[in-house]
């Protein structure tokens, strides 16, 4: 199984700030990055696909990058809908897998 | 727009199956290019991919879970279906449904979920 390491496991904001997470994997996987918010009791809602391509209906302080197997997730300025947990996720192999999540408070 | 919406049982005894089914409305089953998936996620932790079937295509299942794992579609209802056998105390979590993409630039991106249903065994 391709390994995904997130980073940091938790990390405290306040509104405005720019937030950066990052996931590493354990081979490389392409473009074959997505990223994930969740918030309490919910499912999670996809954000950037492809590693760098918003979703549809997603709003621009969000961005993601790729540097060789390094993936970012960007919040520009985070808002108060904006504290939720983060997964990132491979879909390059069988089985699909996700990072440990990030907790953004 | 498409919506997923899980439902079975949610409490199961060790040593039971669990049987879930995933309605998919506003659109059919077999339109598009989409993969159709289960994910779960135990209480306070991540998420874990069980597996996806894509109509018409042997289902993909994560070997984690071995041979006690299947999943199916039925195309006439709109629905699919998760079964996992021998449960155990590490099998309670949140189960998702979920759609993936399957065209290359997005595959494997999950864009669509279900609500997600409890299942606690006991």
């Amino acid at each position: 199984d391709i390994q995904m390491t997130q980073s940091p496991s938790s990390l405290s904001v306040s509104v405005g700030d720019r937030v950066t997470i990052t996931c590493r994997t354990s081979q490389t996987i392409s473009s074959h990055l997505n990223w994930y918010r969740q918030k309490p009791g919910k499912a999670p809602q996809l954000l950037v696909y492809s590693a760098s391509i918003l979703q549809s209906g997603v709003p621009s302080r969000f961005s993601g990058s790729k540097s060789g197997t390094d993936f970012t997730l960007t919040i520009s300025s985070v808002q108060p809908e904006d504290f939720a947990t983060y997964y990132c996720q491979q879909s390059y192999s069988i089985p699909w897998t996700f990072g440990q999540g990030t907790k953004v408070e | 727009q498409v919506q997923l919406q899980e439902s079975g049982p949610g409490l199961l005894k060790p040593s039971q199956t669990l049987s879930l089914t995933c309605t998919v409305s506003g659109d059919s089953i077999t339109s598009g290019n989409y993969y159709w998936s289960w994910i779960r996620q135990p209480a306070g932790k991540g998420l874990e991919c069980i597996g996806r079937i894509y109509p018409g295509e042997s289902p993909k299942y994560n070997p984690s879970l071995g041979s006690r794992v299947s999943i199916s579609v039925d195309t006439s209802k709109n629905q699919f279906f998760l079964k996992l056998t021998s449960v155990t105390a590490a099998d309670a979590a949140v189960y998702y449904c979920a759609r993936a993409r399957g065209e290359w630039e997005r595959l494997g991106a999950f864009d669509v979920w279900g609500q997600g249903t409890t299942v606690t065994v006991s």
